[in-house]
């Protein structure tokens, strides 16, 4: 059973362009919904985690700006801006933190971007 | 910060053999999962060891946060065991994987 779906899958981004991602939540028993890049040194990276509707972050890293938006409890998106290298982003959940086993991190098939 | 130092970088094995993954980690770890990156580009859970070790199928792993590593056995290794394998180490306190640079591992026949 998937648990995340993620879109788009791929995505070509002309150089200064931004680009929307969105990632939907397919059972609620896992909240804790975050954004990872995966750059092209295959290096993979945690960026946000936001459990609440309303949550928004910002960061800016080598090769991209990102903002990261909790919608509703069952979406979560992810703007890229400025990007000058390709990447891949994942979506993941998990359950609340604490108790055995809460911590399990499930991935959803990620959004692939490549700069033209 | 965190860090997690996995090895090898590469590993070819031939049909049949096995060898094991190793993490290291810098700081004292509350959880590993453990990780495989399929040809679709979909990362699949291994496992998630909190403490011990786990086995499923030609697959065993280990975790022991005091001495800080990880482990990850293949025996009786088949083709489709190919594709890059990745370590991540939790920080319960702030929801936080961090990976390690994975391993590519390649079956021959």
């Amino acid at each position: 059973v998937t648990l995340l779906e993620q879109n788009p899958r791929w995505r070509l981004v002309p150089r200064g362009q931004a680009v929307n991602l969105r990632c939907i939540l397919k059972n609620s028993q896992y909240p804790w919904m975050s954004w990872y890049q995966q750059d092209l040194q295959k290096q993979l990276q945690w960026l946000f985690t936001l459990r609440s509707p309303g949550d928004k972050e910002v960061k800016s890293l080598p090769g991209a700006d990102y903002l990261a938006t909790r919608v509703t409890d069952t979406e979560l998106r992810l703007q890229v801006a400025n990007m000058s290298q390709g990447r891949t982003l994942y979506c993941t959940c998990s359950a609340a933190l604490g108790g055995p086993n809460t911590g399990q991190l499930y991935f959803g098939e990620g959004s692939k971007l490549t700069v033209l | 910060g965190d860090q997690v130092e996995q090895s090898p970088s590469a590993l070819s094995l031939h049909e049949g053999t096995g060898s094991a993954l190793r993490c290291n980690f810098t700081t004292t770890m509350r959880a590993v999962q453990w990780f495989r990156k399929n040809s679709r580009g979909s990362l699949i859970n291994l496992f998630y060891l909190a403490s011990g070790t786990k086995e499923n199928g030609r697959l065993k792993s280990a975790f022991d946060s005091k001495e800080r590593y990880s482990t990850l056995h293949i025996r009786d290794a088949q083709l489709e065991d190919s594709g890059t394998y990745f370590c991540a180490a939790l920080n319960t306190n702030t929801g936080k994987l961090t990976f390690g640079d994975g391993t590519v591992l390649t079956v021959k026949p």
